[in-house]
Parts: structure tokens; sequence; C-alpha cells
């Protein structure tokens, strides 16, 4: 079985400060994982993937995120926020089904002036 | 078309109605998935679709729930009788591929289910 765990629900920045969102998960096979970024009232959009190829995986939007299989971890980073990139983020995992995404909770992020 | 579409984009209904969802995918995607995004419960998976076929059905949450879907495109989901715990975001996806180096869900922009 597969999960995902976000820590923090609720993140505050300031715009230009270091975006750090982060993201635990549980999986019983090599996972597939994945950060989505959720605008107010739109769908979700991909903003990077880990398929292990590489353990440090660059996104849109200057985001990136770094698997550690050690830590179980997928944390979400961006050098410098924008107000921009005020939105609700998900991260989610595919594990053994190959098709079912199981995502956390969320985290929404804001960015101060 | 150029990405996922979904109508309608809200849905308000009587508790007791049945109500319909459509999702139209990207054209050439072969696998649809639905999920329910609800304030208590975060997203969650509900059915997927490979062509014509629901190999997974398992996250509909009850039988008043069915999915179908046609010609290997467009999907509808119903939802009978509903309820007010109903009222979620139901979200439809898209992906080329189940090889999971390729298996990229397209998301759409959501319908927003109010059961009053």
């Amino acid at each position: 079985a597969q999960s995902v765990t976000q820590l923090g629900s609720h993140v505050s920045v300031s715009e230009g400060a270091l975006v750090l969102l982060r993201c635990n998960y549980s999986s019983s096979v090599p996972p597939y994982l994945f950060w989505y970024v959720q605008y107010p009232n739109q769908g979700l959009q991909l903003l990077l993937k880990y398929t292990s190829a590489a353990t440090l995986v660059k996104g849109i939007n200057g985001f990136e995120a770094e698997f550690k299989k050690s830590e179980t971890s997928f944390h979400l980073t961006k050098p410098s926020a924008h107000m921009s990139d005020a939105a609700e983020y998900f991260c989610a995992v595919l594990g053994g089904s190959n098709y079912k995404l199981t995502f956390g909770k969320g985290t929404l992020l804001t960015v101060n002036p | 078309g150029a990405g996922v579409s979904q109508s309608p984009s809200n849905k308000v209904t009587e508790k007791g109605k049945d109500v319909e969802l459509r999702c139209d995918p990207i054209s050439g995607h072969t696998a649809l998935y639905w999920y329910r995004q609800s304030l208590g419960q975060g997203l969650e998976f509900l059915i997927y679709f490979q062509g014509n076929s629901a190999p997974d059905k398992s996250g509909l949450p009850s039988d008043r729930f069915s999915a179908e879907r046609t010609g290997g495109s467009v999907s509808t989901l119903t939802i009978q009788r509903t309820q007010q715990e109903d009222s979620a975001v139901y979200l439809c996806a898209s992906s080329l591929f189940l090889n999971p180096s390729y298996n990229e869900q397209f998301f759409g922009p959501g319908t927003r289910l109010t059961v009053l």
C-alpha cells in the first residue's frame, strides 16, 4: 500500500524567500512520485515527477525536488518565491497499481509581499 | 482538444436527484481516471478506465455511483439519489499509457457539485 504525508497544511513565505514544501511517502515498491499545483478553481497541473531516472528533478516555474530513498522523502523547493506561486500543492505517489495516484492532504502556500 | 475538459463546471442539485458529470479526455489518451476532492477526505481515487473497460472500480464510495466510457473517449460519472455528502469537486484525468514512466495524468478543471 502507498501513502503520502505532507507536513504542514499551510506554509507562508515572503516574496523572494526560499520555498520548502515537505513530502514523505510510504510505498511497498519503488515509487513514482509527483508534485501537482492547484490554483483556485482550477484543476491540477503537474509541476514535476520522479521516475527513477535522476534523484534531483527539475520542474516548471523554477521548482525542483530531490528523491531521498533513505529518508523516504520528496521535498519540493524553489529558491525564490514569487507572488504567482501562491496556490495549493499536492504530493502524490504512483505505487504498485501503476495507475492510482495516492495524494497527500495538500499544502497551501501563501506568499507575502 | 488541447486538454481535458469537464462539464458542467458547476452543478447544484437537490438531495435525491440524479446527476451526470461528463469528461472529455485528451485525444488519443487510452486511460481515464475519476477522482473526488472534498474538504474532509482530500483527493480520492474513484475509478479508472483503460479503453472502455474499468478494471478498478474500488474507489467508488457506494452503489449509487457508476461510470461508463464509450468509444474509448468520453466518460460519464453518474450519481444516483444524491446525498449532501456527495458535495465535492469531481476531477477527471487522462493519460497516454499505463507504463509508469509515461503515466503522467493530465487533469481537467473539475466539476463542483453541490447537493442541497
